[in-house]
């Protein structure tokens, strides 16, 4: 079984400042991991995904996210906050079984304060 | 390239109706799958389709139906509408079945129950 935890569901930054979005997931398998974003009345957009490699995962806009299996996380970050940041972000697990399908946690909601 | 397109965008049904939404995929994807989402809940996984088969399917009554076409589209359809079932239902495509590809979503059918 799969599942995603994503930590806070309001995350307020200041324009400029840092940006941690928390994701934890739990997975029986390998994890293919994904964060999506989506702005007001539209559909999910892909940042970033890890499936194997390097663990350290850039993605759009600026954000990237570092998978560590130890801990079984993979937060977003990105290092200077935009406006045009302000939206819902999305963790997402999958597998490469094609019996695994893509779970998404409840979502953050990223507030950018000028 | 076109992306993902869903019909209606948005649409007003009463209890006890039934409604069916439209997803037209990416050119050359051959996995749907579909996605409610509400504000209490989240995205939840309804079910998808990989070559006109349903590949996975989510935890909901079998009010919630869906079929696939040979040229990809997809469309789900929703009987006996409840109160309940008010929410965007978004589509999103894939080259790959299962959750080991990215997703493309469409931009979603907000169905109002009324």
């Amino acid at each position: 079984a799969q599942s995603v935890t994503q930590l806070g569901s309001h995350v307020s930054v200041s324009e400029g400042a840092l940006v941690l979005l928390r994701c934890n997931y739990s997975s029986s398998v390998p994890p293919y991991l994904f964060w999506y974003v989506q702005y007001p009345n539209q559909g999910l957009q892909l940042l970033l995904k890890y499936t194997t490699g390097a663990t350290l995962v850039k993605g759009i806009n600026g954000f990237e996210a570092e998978f560590k299996k130890s801990e079984t996380s993979f937060h977003l970050t990105k290092p200077s906050a935009h406006m045009s940041d302000a939206a819902e972000y999305f963790c997402a697990v999958g597998g490469m079984d094609s019996s695994y399908k893509l779970i998404f946690g409840s979502g953050t909601r990223l507030l950018v304060r000028p | 390239k076109a992306g993902v397109t869903q019909t209606p965008r948005y649409l007003i049904k009463t209890r006890g109706q039934q409604v069916t939404l439209s997803c037209s995929p990416i050119s050359g994807h051959r996995s749907v799958s579909w996605y409610q989402q509400t504000p209490g809940q989240g995205l939840q996984f309804l079910f998808e389709y990989f070559s006109e088969t349903q590949r996975n399917k989510g935890n909901f009554p079998g009010r919630f139906s869906g079929r696939q076409f040979s040229n990809s589209r997809s469309e789900m359809n929703v009987s006996t509408l409840e109160l309940g079932d008010s929410a965007l239902y978004l589509c999103a495509s894939s080259l790959s079945q299962g959750g080991a590809g990215e997703l493309f979503f469409g931009e979603g059918s907000r169905l109002t129950v009324l």
